[in-house]
């Protein structure tokens, strides 16, 4: 059965710290990944989608970028975090041939302080 | 992306059925429904998904008006564990297959 892992968990940061969080799928192949962020009291935003290894889409300028060094593999980083980055980030994966269902990660809880 | 319209907040007697409404009247004739809900603190879970006709499985089923307009998803016998934010988002089926979230229903399940 396939199994998506996010960590870390939680992560305390200050301000104009570097960033780095990674997402991995097991038991699928050649999967869709994507990155959400949810910010305090509002919606899930989508930040970046992949559709193939250096395959990155962004959906919204900001400070973040995101790479798909390996097929199962998803990082979301920064080079220096702002307090608006603070929220729940979440990362989902959809195989390719199937048109509906997207899995989500247990997500990590960022606070830039 | 059609923009869909949901209260923001309900109450469901645990053991009732749950019936969330979801108002979609731009939606076009490709674009699915899909609905979503997010546990506190979780990532979001699929529930269902549509384009025309009445849909039903396990965990829920689903409502679609005969000019697509609006949906309603039910939930048969509501537990404390179904208290969720829960989403409707419609958006055409495809290899991108991006979601949209809105800001959902906070639906509260009471004992």
């Amino acid at each position: 059965s396939q199994t998506i892992h996010q960590w870390p968990a939680t992560l305390v940061q200050p301000v104009g710290s570097p960033l780095s969080l990674e997402c991995t799928v097991e038991g699928t192949s050649n999967p869709n990944l994507y990155w959400y962020r949810q910010a305090a009291g509002r919606g899930l935003q989508l930040l970046f989608y992949s559709v193939g290894i250096g395959q990155i889409s962004s959906e919204v300028p900001q400070n973040l970028s995101a790479s798909r060094p390996q097929d199962r593999q998803f990082i979301l980083s920064s080079k220096k975090l702002l307090l608006s980055d603070s929220g729940f980030y979440l990362c989902a994966w959809r195989e390719q041939e199937q048109s509906y269902e997207q899995y989500f990660g247990p997500g990590t809880r960022l606070t830039v302080t | 992306d059609a923009k869909t319209t949901q209260p923001p907040s309900m109450d469901c007697a645990e053991g009732r059925a749950a019936n969330l409404p979801c108002n979609h009247s731009t939606i076009s004739g490709n674009e699915y429904v899909y609905w979503y809900r997010q546990i506190h603190s979780q990532g979001p879970q699929y529930i269902i998904h549509g384009l025309k006709n009445n849909e039903t499985n396990e965990m829920a089923s689903l409502i679609i008006t005969e000019d697509r307009k609006s949906s309603t998803l039910i939930l048969p016998h509501a537990t404390l564990r179904d208290t969720a934010v829960y989403y409707c988002i419609v958006r055409v089926g495809g290899s991108n297959y991006k979601l949209t979230f809105g800001k959902g229903t906070l639906l509260t399940v009471n004992p």
